[in-house]
């Protein structure tokens, strides 16, 4: 089986960085992806990690190490409009396994 | 403009009455994909679709079919719908290239009464 796990929620102050990990228990693991959803939305891909180490996109970079079944997205100058919910996902060529979420509320 | 489309957006509906929710892809996409999304479970897969007449069961399967007679177009299916399928559903579509990225449809709200 596959399982993802995540805070359920994070709170940041409006121009903060802020860490959402995300460890992962699977089998045949291919990749970590993120995404962003906000309130009534469609997720968004965000960014993807096939080998270990960061890749930065922007004002987000996500993190993998494969060694030790964890992964983070680090949102960096935090602005209002990042309050969303954001998936980690397992991403397989077949199946797409997401965790359950975590809800990130910025602050001003 | 690339995109996903689904209809209906929004459906209230009684149990047992069968249901058929649209997606549709203009990305020339090979690989399609349904998914469920309720409060604190994340994003569970239903279906997927490699190619056209090519379908496998992801997590959550149960109450539902679906069929690929064609590329752009992945219907869900609900035979006889049940209350525990009230949820938000959201089809999906990714580039056989570059197969990280999912392309996320604008969802269904489907309530079952």
């Amino acid at each position: 089986g596959q399982s993802l796990e995540q805070p359920s929620e994070v709170t940041a102050v409006e121009g903060a960085i802020v860490q959402i990990n995300c460890t992962y228990q699977t089998s045949g693991f291919y990749g970590l992806s993120w995404y962003q959803q906000h309130d009534g939305g469609a997720p968004t891909f965000l960014s993807y990690n096939a080998l270990d180490g960061l890749e930065e996109t922007g004002r987000f970079s996500s993190f993998l190490s494969r060694s030790d079944s964890y992964g983070y997205l680090l949102l960096q100058e935090l602005q209002m409009k990042d309050s969303a919910s954001y998936f980690c996902a397992d991403t397989g060529r077949r199946a797409l396994t997401f965790g359950s979420g975590t809800r990130l509320q910025v602050q001003p | 403009e690339a995109q996903v489309t689904q209809n209906p957006r929004y459906l209230i509906t009684v149990t047992g009455k069968k249901l058929t929710v649209t997606c549709s892809q203009n990305m020339n996409h090979e690989y399609m994909s349904w998914y469920r999304q309720d409060p604190g479970l994340g994003l569970r897969q239903i279906y997927y679709s490699m190619n056209v007449e090519v379908t496998d069961k992801g997590d959550v399967p149960e109450g539902y079919k679906v069929s690929r007679k064609e590329k752009r177009n992945f219907p869900l299916i609900l035979e006889s719908p049940s209350p525990n399928q009230t949820s938000l559903y959201f089809c999906a579509t990714r580039g056989s290239t570059s197969y990280n990225e999912q392309f996320f449809g604008p969802g269904t709200r489907l309530t079952v009464l």
